[in-house]
């Protein structure tokens, strides 16, 4: 089986401009969760969304957004992008988000350079 | 507030050698703890989890963590340590508090460095 599919792997945009990076969960799971990691820090929760709601929003300004479709893929998008910006980008999918389903499969991820 | 503190930038070991690689946490109510692995450039492998049950979680790739609620703290170790397990470790804790959002909070992250 798959597993969690992320695209593009890398890219490199300049500032002001807009990036949507995209993301296949494993089969059969509902919940898409993004994280950005900075290089040499541990990886910082962005959104989570669940049946196509968002369930989750980290500590992230507005120019980050994000939505999940009704075969459970999902888009992050981030607009005006900042140098600060530059990060890997990590895609996770779970069953769900309850009790029983509580580890997230994480896909390669997109490193995103903003020049 | 939730979170998740590992001590030591890098742990060098030899191989054949045992290994720890330290977390404490800070939660409040039931902990669900994680262990994940980094090779150079490529995302987060799951090794194991504690939500309930023995103190004693036994993972992937020969790895395990001990729980212990009363010294706050869910060590990585492994009784010989390969050459290949040399990486990049995440504890992380799950945020389940009344959002219940799934949120998984990261440590810093531990270089492991296994010299032949």
């Amino acid at each position: 089986d798959a597993g969690v599919t992320q695209s593009p792997t890398h890219l490199i945009k300049t500032r002001g401009q807009q990036v949507t990076l995209r993301c296949s969960p494993i089969s059969g799971h509902k919940s898409v969760s993004w994280y950005q990691q900075v290089l040499g820090q541990g990886p910082q929760f962005i959104f989570q969304y669940y049946e196509k709601e968002e369930r989750g929003r980290g500590n992230f300004p507005d120019r980050f957004s994000a939505r999940q479709f009704p075969n459970y893929s999902s888009e992050l998008n981030v607009n005006a992008l900042l140098l600060g910006d530059s990060a890997l980008y990590l895609c996770a999918s779970s069953l769900g988000w309850g009790r029983g389903n509580t580890e997230a499969f994480f896909g390669q991820g997109t490193r995103l350079t903003v020049v | 507030a939730q979170s998740v503190a590992q001590p030591e930038d890098q742990v060098n070991v030899a191989e054949g050698n045992p290994l720890t690689v330290k977390c404490t946490y800070s939660v409040s109510g039931n902990p669900y703890l994680f262990w994940y692995v980094q090779y150079p450039n490529r995302g987060l492998q799951f090794l194991l989890k504690y939500i309930t049950g023995d103190n004693l979680v036994k993972g992937s790739y020969g790895f395990e963590a001990e729980f212990n609620k009363r010294q706050t703290s869910f060590h990585l170790k492994k009784p010989s340590a390969l050459v290949s397990d040399s990486a990049l470790y995440f504890c992380a804790v799950r945020d389940h508090g009344s959002s219940n959002t799934g949120k998984l909070i990261f440590g810093q992250g531990t270089t492991l460095q296994v010299k032949p």
